[in-house]
């Protein structure tokens, strides 16, 4: 089983819905992370949640929130789509306590807003 | 702040040729460094990492340096496959602080 599970893996929607992203995990990490990919600009940090009680802006979070259910989920939302947001979205665990730790990656969703 | 240059792509090789992507960083303090890799329609998955000076990271027959006085970490293997097609990611992480990526190279590997 993956340890970093993003649902759906893929969506198409309209501009102006409302789009939620869920990511799971079951590695017991602390930290979560949403990015976004567009080619030619790597990964870019949405926002960021160091324990359930802690989200954290990142680089580009206007036109998203999140949420920090339980230390296991982490979903990101998109309030009112728009075409620009179209990318690949990827949710991320690490675990905060071990010094120079990797970050885990899902296998990303590809979001499509028309 | 702090920032991962990467060579632009896409790379095109043959099958078994000499793979050099260069990642230079611009960071304050002693980061650690990182490269990931991206396959088709998958998530980023760690390939090597050094924590510090002149430490030599290797995985898969790919290797890389971190060069304190170059700000460098270069990814190197001798002889790629052409299962090594891919996006390649440098990163550097700085202490208790969130990963920094750089844009990414595609490689591609024909036969």
């Amino acid at each position: 089983d993956a340890d970093v599970t993003q649902t759906p893996r893929n969506r198409i929607t309209k501009t102006g819905k409302r789009i939620m992203l869920e990511c799971s995990q079951t590695k017991g990490h602390d930290r979560m992370y949403w990015y976004r990919q567009d080619p030619g600009l790597g990964l870019r940090l949405i926002y960021y949640s160091f324990d359930v009680k802690d989200i954290n802006k990142g680089e580009i979070s206007d036109g998203y929130s999140v949420s920090r259910q339980a230390q296991a989920k982490f979903s990101l939302s998109l309030e009112s789509a728009i075409p620009n947001q179209t990318a690949l979205y990827f949710c991320a665990t690490r675990l905060g306590t071990s010094g120079i730790s990797e970050q885990f990656f899902g296998p990303g969703t590809r979001l499509t807003v028309l | 702040g702090d920032s991962v240059t990467q060579m632009e792509g896409p790379v095109t090789l043959s099958e078994e040729a000499f793979l050099t992507i260069n990642c230079t960083y611009t960071a304050t303090g002693y980061p650690s460094l990182f490269w990931y890799v991206q396959y088709p329609g998958e998530g980023l998955q760690l390939l090597l990492k050094a924590t510090k000076a002149d430490d030599k990271g290797s995985n898969k027959g790919f290797e890389a340096t971190y060069r304190k006085e170059t700000t460098s970490f270069h990814l190197e293997k001798g002889s790629v496959q052409v299962s090594d097609s891919a996006v390649y990611f440098c990163a550097l992480l700085k202490g208790g602080q969130n990963f920094v990526f750089g844009p990414g190279t595609r490689l591609s590997v024909l036969p």
